[in-house]
């Protein structure tokens, strides 16, 4: 069974700290991923993707992703209030076939 | 900026109806998905469509379950014969974006 592994949290930040959330995936053939936000009773809003191992970077956002140790991550800067929200990690197994993780609960102290 | 649409926002039905919960995906765009989530569950993939066909689905998506594209814009997803288990979130998706979803509540 293909699965893909977040911490629930929640994870709690003060305003103005980097936020750090984290991924694992079990399928090696994974070549890329995605992060979600979602907030209560929404649906998730793309935030971004990567596909290269390294760092990719937009706005107060950065993806990580290191393929050797089936590992995703991302990295908020500068947390906002409104940045609390749950953050899904997403990836694909097989050709149009999308598992999600159970998400990580953000929470930014204000 | 395009989005993807749903209707209905909330669709109450009793068990044994059939629902069709709809979608009209990004123009031009060529994969669409549908997912669900059980409330306070994971987001679950149910079938992916491509060309007019379904690419792939999960064990979710059993007999009971169909989806269509009946025209060039709307993408529905057919629920035969609904049990109380299906009472989720339902999410079309056109490549990875979301639409907000249809809150199915199954009586």
């Amino acid at each position: 069974q293909k699965e893909v592994e977040q911490n629930s949290g929640p994870l709690s930040v003060p305003e103005g700290a980097i936020a750090s959330l984290n991924c694992t995936y079990s399928d090696r053939g994974s070549q890329s991923f995605f992060w979600y936000r979602q907030y209560s009773g929404k649906s998730p809003e793309l935030i971004m993707f990567i596909y290269s191992n390294g760092d990719k970077e937009d706005g107060r956002f950065t993806a990580q992703l290191n393929k050797a140790s089936q590992y995703v991550s991302l990295l908020i800067r500068d947390s906002q209030p409104s940045d609390s929200a749950t953050y899904l990690c997403a990836a694909p197994t097989g050709t149009y076939k999308y598992i999600f993780g159970t998400g990580t609960r953000l929470k930014v102290l204000a | 900026e395009p989005e993807v649409t749903q209707t209905p926002s909330h669709q109450v039905t009793q068990m044994g109806q059939e629902v069709i919960l709809r979608c009209v995906p990004i123009s031009n765009h060529l994969y669409f998905y549908w997912y669900r989530q059980i409330l306070g569950q994971k987001v679950e993939f149910l079938v992916s469509f491509y060309n007019n066909e379904i690419s792939e689905k999960s064990e979710i998506f059993d007999d009971q379950f169909s989806v269509e594209r009946p025209d060039g814009s709307n993408f529905t997803l057919k629920i035969r014969s609904t049990k109380l288990e299906d009472s989720a979130m339902y999410f079309c998706a056109s490549a990875q974006y979301f639409g907000p979803g249809t809150r199915l509540t199954v009586l």
